[in-house]
């Protein structure tokens, strides 16, 4: 089956400096990448996501790349805010869709004021 | 529209017992999914439901889980004779029935669930 790796497990950046995470699949298969921020004790909601025929895509300060010939994908956050801090997951799918996610171990991200 | 719907928010039960957990779709919505999330680890895929047949149960530990998702009424997660192990927090997501140009699935609150 799929697996989805994340890193880091925890990252700290100042406010206003940006953030990246990573995540690598192991399907070529897989062609649809979600990513879901929680913050504590609530439910994951996905803040953007891309699919396997787009390389890039961007929402104001979030943008996500796909590679799939490395199969990894990276999530960037520009002009990171304190309420950015959050743990974020990387998902994939076969389907196309949210359906049957396999998701990442987690990126407990925290900016600094 | 009030979104994916769990409850209780929180279970507390003693080993041995079961334990029920209940996740109402957004309206409109016909594929219901579980995933479990141990602490500070991501979710698990546990089952795909639509209503009245299990689509895909390969995330399901072999004995004391089992999912439904009758015609009328929430979709249930069972687990009978709970051990310490099984604590963690359970969320259901569900999906329009066709993927189209929305293709998201939205989460609920989740359950918590205390094996004590």
């Amino acid at each position: 089956g799929e697996n989805v790796e994340q890193h880091p497990s925890t990252l700290s950046v100042q406010e206003g400096d940006s953030a990246v995470i990573k995540c690598t699949y192991s399907d070529s298969a897989s062609n649809y990448f979600p990513w879901y921020k929680q913050e504590l004790g609530k439910r994951p909601q996905l803040i953007i996501d891309i699919r396997s025929n787009v390389g890039e895509k961007k929402d104001q300060r979030i943008a996500v790349t796909l590679n799939k010939t490395a199969k990894h994908f990276s999530l960037h956050i520009t002009e990171t805010q304190p309420e950015d801090s959050a743990v974020y997951f990387c998902a994939a799918s076969l389907s196309g869709s949210a359906r049957q996610l396999t998701f990442g171990s987690g990126t407990q991200l925290t900016v600094l004021p | 529209n009030a979104g994916v719907m769990q409850n209780p928010r929180h279970l507390v039960r003693r080993r041995g017992q079961e334990a029920r957990l209940r996740c109402s779709p957004m309206k409109g919505h016909s594929h219901v999914y579980w995933y479990r999330q141990l602490p500070e680890e991501g979710l698990k895929f546990m089952v795909y439901l639509q209503k009245e047949n299990i689509i895909d149960e390969s995330g399901m530990p072999k004995e004391r889980f089992s999912a439904e998702f009758p015609k009328e009424g929430p979709s249930i997660l069972r687990i009978q004779q709970v051990v310490r192990g099984d604590s963690a927090a359970y969320f259901c997501a569900s999906s329009p029935p066709t993927p189209g140009k929305n293709t998201e699935a939205f989460f609920g609150q989740g359950t918590r669930l205390t094996v004590v």
